[in-house]
């Protein structure tokens, strides 16, 4: 069964350090979403690709965040300088396109951030 | 601003029902989902309903919607043990672009 792939599935890194998370979406889902979740609440959305293009990332921290999904298919997520307040869990998802509900996203395991 | 509300913990006694509820904002939703998240896993969709339903059914899973009071309830029958896990509940307001708008979940106790 085709999933989402996530490396790595954890990183303990100090604050001002760079962190790189790698993402693979399933094969032909156009869409793919970042997501953070800190322990207790609901996914958060970071960006959200359509293709290789950028559909949203308001909620991106665009002072030491960035995203990329170069030629529409893996996306890479960096964070640089890393912040104790970064610490969560960093979830990517895809979906065959986002056209309207209903959509199911299909998410990875996810990549457990731990800044010290 | 769009907001979903869900209890923190539910616990329940192995092979009763568990209900899980869920309170949500925005008028203009038209999808409302029910995701599950196991310790290690990622999420993973359980079923969703149209905002014009009160019910959907499938096998052990029972969605009512309440429309008028934003209400939307996740019932298991004969809970399992299999069954713990986190429960989201999530909408997607036409009025937001359809992105989903996330509870901060119920974790499900399942007591032998």
């Amino acid at each position: 069964e085709a999933e989402v792939a996530q490396s790595p599935r954890y990183k303990i890194t100090e604050k001002s350090q760079a962190v790189a998370f790698w993402c693979d979406p399933i094969s032909g889902h156009a869409t793919l979403y970042w997501y953070r979740q800190i322990l207790g609440q609901g996914p958060e959305l970071l960006v959200q690709f359509q293709d290789e293009s950028v559909v949203d990332d308001s909620q991106l921290p665009k002072d030491r965040f960035s995203a990329e999904r170069l030629k529409g298919v893996d996306s890479t997520l960096k964070i640089q300088p890393a912040e104790l307040g970064d610490s969560a869990m960093y979830l990517c998802a895809s979906s065959l396109e986002a056209g309207g509900p209903p959509e199911e996203q299909f998410f990875g395991p996810g990549t457990r951030l731990t800044v010290l | 601003g769009e907001d979903v509300e869900q209890s923190l913990f539910l616990s329940v006694r192995e092979g009763d029902s568990s209900v899980i509820n869920c309170t949500y904002t925005d008028s203009s939703s038209t999808y409302l989902y029910w995701y599950k998240q196991e310790p290690g896993a990622g999420l993973q969709l359980l079923t969703y309903i149209f905002s014009n339903m009160d019910m959907k059914q499938d096998q052990r899973l029972t969605v009512l919607l309440n429309k008028k009071d934003k209400h939307l309830s996740l019932r298991i029958a004969d809970t399992q043990t299999g069954d713990s896990a986190i429960y989201f509940c999530a909408e997607s307001p036409m009025d937001s672009n359809y992105q989903l708008i996330w509870g901060a979940g119920t974790k499900l106790i399942i007591k032998p």
